[in-house]
């Protein structure tokens, strides 16, 4: 079955530092890839996404480059900041489609300290 | 931008109490969904839903659990009797055919 593997958290940098997180994965074909992300007490929210090989995703700072060689979808961010402090999660959706939901993996938590 | 919405934002119930969960998909998406979050945990599926009937459902689904769309614009998530390992913080979300998933503000379960 499919399924999503993160780093674990959590994560501390410092105000300005570069992040990677890690995410790789496991499906049969070409699923599309997606990073959420949840701050404190909030629910989750779409961050950037992914639907093909070699493509990037990107939003507020962030990047994540769809490689099937690697099946991998890191997020990188080069320069991060206090208020970036919240749970990641990588998740893909089903190559098929349509109904499947959602495979998440565990999330990883990162803490940006000034 | 469209969202979707859930209600109640919290809701603390008594062990054995049947609860509803209620959302508001984006009104022109085909798929829905229940997923759920256990305190500190990953966010797991439970359910899709599609052409007024349940599409896929995990082993987290049992008998105790139902959705429905009551009306053209809801999508319920009901729990029979509720249990203590219940308490999780519970997702909606829509799809426009599993590219580009909504996901509401979710509603935390305490069951106490």
């Amino acid at each position: 079955g499919n399924s999503v593997t993160q780093m674990e958290g959590p994560v501390t940098l410092s105000e300005e530092a570069f992040l990677t997180i890690n995410c790789t994965y496991t499906a049969t074909g070409y699923p599309s890839l997606f990073w959420y992300v949840q701050y404190p007490g909030e629910g989750l929210q779409l961050l950037l996404k992914a639907t093909k090989a070699d493509d990037k995703g990107s939003n507020k700072g962030f990047e994540a480059t769809y490689r099937k060689e690697t099946t991998s979808f890191h997020l990188e961010k080069g320069s991060v900041q206090v208020s970036d402090s919240a749970v990641y999660f990588c998740a893909l959706s089903d190559p098929r489609g349509g109904a499947d939901g959602l495979t998440f993996g565990k999330g990883t938590h990162l803490i940006i300290q000034p | 931008e469209p969202e979707v919405t859930q209600t109640p934002s919290h809701q603390v119930t008594q062990m054995g109490q049947e609860v509803i969960l209620r959302c508001v998909p984006i009104s022109n998406h085909l798929y829905f969904y229940w997923y759920r979050q256990i305190l500190g945990q990953k966010v797991e599926f439970l359910v899709s839903f599609y052409n007024n009937e349940i599409s896929e459902k995990s082993e987290i689904f049992d008998d105790q659990f139902s959705v429905e769309r009551p009306d053209g614009s809801n999508f319920t998530l009901k729990i029979r009797s509720t249990k203590l390992e219940d308490s999780a913080m519970y997702f909606c979300a829509s799809s426009d055919r599993g590219r580009g998933y909504t996901f509401g503000s979710g509603t935390r379960l305490t069951v106490v």
